[in-house]
């Protein structure tokens, strides 16, 4: 299996401000990486997809980067209904997905 | 627009089969263009894709090497839907399970569509 590591395991933050996440595979993977929002109690929300792909509905304020081992979601200007939980999952060989990472109020 | 609607008991006992399964409407289960899964997710596992069904001019299947000897994954054509069984269940396979849309060339293997989330315990 393909590990994907994100870090950090959490982040505290305001409303306003920027917040990069990053993922880390174990091997190469091209831009088979997508990121996921989750909120307590309900399913993940797909952000982004191809590594760098805004997926249909989702606000221009997300942006994802990166290929090959090492990626990067950020949120450009953080909202209030952006505090969440964020996970990223690679699709190169069966899914895995990173640990997440909780993006929480400072 | 798509949605998938999740059924099952919240609660198996050890040693039994656990059994859900996902119906929906928007999109075929014989689409050549997705493919359709089962995800679960623990405080212990994290997110843990368990596997998918797919048809390309045939059915296939994949499943992930952690439950494959216990897995069944089955397309229902008649009634546009899935299901996921689960044999020889533990304590440790309590979890909330999601079945959810996988778009190969679409999304670059992404899930974009899930399904609500069913608790299963496992327990006696």
């Amino acid at each position: 299996d393909i590990q994907m590591t994100q870090s950090p395991s959490s982040v505290s933050a305001s409303v306003g401000d920027r917040v990069t996440i990053t993922c880390r595979a174990s091997q190469g993977i091209s831009s088979w990486l997508a990121w996921y929002q989750q909120k307590p109690g309900k399913a993940p929300k797909l952000l982004i997809y191809a590594a760098s792909s805004l997926q249909s509905g989702v606000p221009s304020r997300f942006s994802g980067s990166g290929s090959g081992t090492d990626f990067t979601l950020t949120i450009s200007s953080l909202q209030p209904e952006d505090f969440a939980t964020y996970f990223c999952q690679q699709a190169n060989s069966f899914p895995t997905f990173g640990g997440g990472t909780k993006v929480e109020i400072k | 627009q798509v949605q998938l609607q999740q059924s099952g008991p919240g609660l198996v006992k050890p040693s039994q089969t656990l059994s859900l399964t996902c119906a929906f409407s928007g999109d075929s289960v014989s689409s050549n263009s997705a493919a359709w899964n089962w995800i679960r997710q623990s405080p212990s596992r994290g997110l843990e894709w368990l596997g998918r069904t797919y048809y390309r001019s045939k059915w296939y299947n994949d499943y992930a090497v952690s439950v494959k000897s216990r897995i069944t994954i089955n397309p229902d054509t008649s009634k546009n839907q899935f299901s996921l069984h689960l044999n020889s269940v533990t304590p440790e396979d309590t979890a909330v399970y999601y079945c959810a849309r996988g778009r190969i060339a679409a999304a670059w293997g992404a899930f974009d569509i899930w399904g609500q989330g069913t608790m299963v315990t496992v327990s006696s």
